[in-house]
């Protein structure tokens, strides 16, 4: 079990261009989670996938935010046009979908937009 | 619809004082509660969940908490306090009818301080 694992951890951008984060997520966890942390805040839920298939999504995910999850295993989040206010850490977290189910969450990808 | 109220966004206890941090919940549906601890440029934690199994809840590092419906709250309290033990907390809040396994909700954070 080596936890979950984001890349990359830090990211600069200019604002309008698009980036892209990845997770992988422990490797026998179903469910997978991203959220949104600003600095001095809590993570704010931005969506969740069961497998390959994305549940819930927060009114927090903008259209310019898109989540896959294409084959059930690792997630990317694309953030297209990116402006200031999406500066933030981005974490992962996954969990097992019955039973088990505390999320273990990711070190982070910190967006820096300039 | 669930929210989470952290009270105190900064806590100050001396070395081997007990810890005492607050969260108080609000849910329409019976919730699962947690705490998580986050250290700098980490990822977060669990340290501790209410599940509904039993009231009193012990976790990691010493820490307990308390669900009490009543109050509706599930305050993290540490016995003697450890100066590893300096780091931001987060109390979080998911539904019951979820499983668990719906997304959390998290308050905004106590950062906890440990004076020598």
């Amino acid at each position: 079990d080596t936890g979950v694992s984001q890349d990359p951890r830090h990211k600069i951008t200019k604002r309008g261009q698009n980036v892209t984060f990845r997770c992988d997520p422990i490797s026998e966890h179903n469910r997978l989670y991203w959220y949104r942390q600003t600095l001095g805040q809590g993570p704010e839920f931005l969506t969740y996938f069961q497998n390959e298939a994305q549940l819930e999504k927060s009114r927090l995910l903008s259209d310019r935010f898109s989540a896959e999850r294409p084959k059930g295993s690792f997630s990317t989040l694309e953030i297209q046009r990116t402006e200031q206010g999406d500066s933030a850490m981005y974490l992962c977290a996954s969990s097992l979908a019955a039973g088990e189910f505390t999320q273990y969450f990711g070190p982070g990808t910190r967006l820096t937009v300039l | 619809a669930q929210s989470v109220t952290q009270l105190g966004s900064h806590v100050s206890v001396s070395e081997g004082a007990l810890v005492l941090l607050r969260c108080n919940y609000s849910s329409s549906v019976p919730p699962y509660l947690f705490w998580y601890v986050q250290y700098p440029n980490q990822g977060l934690q669990l340290l501790l969940k209410y599940t509904s199994a039993a009231t009193l809840v012990k976790g990691i590092n010493g820490f307990e908490a308390e669900f009490k419906k009543s109050e509706t709250s599930f305050h993290l309290t540490k016995p003697s306090a450890h100066m590893s033990d300096a780091a931001e907390y987060f109390c979080a809040v998911t539904p019951y009818s979820g499983g668990g396994a719906d997304g959390l909700t998290f308050g905004k954070g106590t950062h906890l301080i440990i004076q020598p």
